[in-house]
């Protein structure tokens, strides 16, 4: 069965304090890892997806790495905007089933 | 672009009652995913319908069914309610054959009293 577990489950920082949040996962034939942020009372909105070790995708402040056993979201000098959960998920053999983490609730202070 | 819709935002049951759920799939898309969210936890996966037709399913009662149209909206129903089931409940659409991002809509938050 596929599994995620993401860290730390809260994160505060103060704006401009880069840091990172982790997912690690256990999944049969990775097809796919996925980070989603999710505002309070809203749908997760995508952010990025990797499919292999060593790969990185770059949006703005947020840069994803992914490894064999886990993926990182590297926040560089980030904003009180970028406060909101991130969620990570990861596709296995079966098709179209993501299987998410429970998130990191990322809180940023001005 | 249309993005995902749903309807409605928020519903208030009573155990035991019955409930559907509608979404609009973004433009383009031909599969839809439909997950379920607790207070402070990840999304869980209930099915997936792609071509009208069931393409998956998590660890879901029967009572939890679902359908697909032709223009690939579709609709959660869930049968005899129980408290547990009180959660946001999300819809997301992809394209099959286009990639493997699912796009999320805004949920629907059901409470069961």
């Amino acid at each position: 069965e596929d599994q995620v577990t993401q860290s730390p489950e809260a994160l505060r920082l103060q704006e401009g304090e880069s840091s990172s949040l982790n997912c690690s996962y256990t999944v049969s034939g990775l097809r796919g890892l996925f980070w989603y942020r999710q505002d309070p009372g809203k749908g997760p909105e995508f952010l990025f997806t990797l499919y292999s070790a060593g790969e990185e995708k770059e949006k703005e402040r947020l840069k994803a790495t992914l490894t064999k056993k886990e993926s990182f979201l590297h926040i560089t000098a980030p904003k009180p905007e970028d406060s909101a959960t991130y969620l990570c998920a990861v596709r296995g053999a079966s098709y179209g089933k993501l299987t998410f983490g429970q998130g990191t609730i990322l809180t940023v202070h001005p | 672009e249309t993005g995902v819709t749903q309807s409605p935002t928020h519903l208030i049951k009573t155990r035991g009652q019955q409930v559907t759920l509608r979404c609009s799939s973004q433009s383009g898309h031909n599969t839809v995913s439909w997950y379920q969210q607790a207070l402070g936890q990840g999304p869980q996966f209930i099915f997936q319908y792609y071509r009208e037709e069931e393409n998956g399913r998590g660890n879901f009662p029967p009572r939890f069914s679902g359908l697909q149209f032709p223009n690939y909206s579709s609709e959660l129903n869930v049968n005899a309610l129980e408290l547990d089931d009180s959660a946001l409940y999300l819809c997301a659409s992809s394209l099959r054959d286009g990639g493997d991002e699912q796009f999320f809509g805004p949920g629907t938050r059901l409470t069961v009293l």
